[in-house]
């Protein structure tokens, strides 16, 4: 099973500042099988980025995903209101796993 | 637009088979194109993947779990369903069903999730 391990645990931003959220894996992933997620409370999980770095339909520009490997980033350039939230990612092998979450608090 | 809705008993006691259905509108399930999953989220934290089926019937699964879950499509009701056998605690969860293109690697489509709690 591939683990993947999320960092920071909680990242404390200010609206406007740009936010980097750390992925990485155990072992190799394929980059067409890496995925972001964000998560408000009490909602489902919604996709942003699948492949590594392809936005999701409908997923405003200003999130992009990058890396390769075992190491692979979520960044936000200028953080909205609506985008303080819990980010997982997740990656699809023979077995889908999922990272612990980084939870993304108004500073 | 494609929806899923889960629904299934909110209270299972503990030892027994816990039982959900995830109902797909708005598109078909038998569609070439897509895995249908299931993912669960114990209260505060984080997602575990289930296991997932195709409209052929074909299923993978969990290997923590895969001795004790069971998923099925029915195609002519537009639905596939989770079956999960001698529940314990740890069992409870948000549930959530979920498209996965194959093309993609990514459930891109959620239902909203249905709350199961394991208690006598």
């Amino acid at each position: 099973e591939i683990v993947l391990t999320q960092s920071p645990g909680t990242l404390s931003l200010s609206p406007g500042e740009r936010a980097t959220l750390s992925c990485r894996a155990s072992q190799s992933v394929s980059s067409s099988y890496l995925a972001w997620y964000q998560q408000k409370p009490g909602q489902a999980p919604r996709l942003l980025i699948y492949g590594a770095s392809s936005r999701a339909t409908g997923i405003p520009d200003r999130f992009s995903g990058s890396g390769s490997g075992t190491d692979f980033t979520l960044t936000i350039s200028r953080l909205e209101p609506e985008d303080f939230a819990v980010y997982y990612c997740q990656q699809y092998g023979s077995s889908p796993t999922f990272g612990g979450g980084t939870k993304v608090e108004i500073k | 637009q494609l929806q899923l809705q889960e629904s299934g008993p909110g209270l299972v006691k503990p030892s027994e088979t816990l039982s959900l259905t995830c109902t797909v509108s708005g598109g078909s399930i038998s569609s070439s194109s897509y895995y249908w999953g299931w993912i669960r989220q114990p209260p505060g934290k984080g997602l575990e993947w289930i296991g997932s089926i195709y409209y052929s019937g074909s299923t993978y699964y969990n290997p923590s779990l895969k001795s004790r879950v069971t998923i099925s499509v029915d195609t002519s009701k537009n639905q596939f369903s989770l079956k999960l056998s001698s529940v314990t605690a740890a069992d409870t969860a948000v549930y959530y069903c979920a498209r996965l293109p194959h093309y993609v690697g990514a459930f891109d489509i959620w239902g909203q999730g249905t709350m199961v709690t394991v208690s006598s």
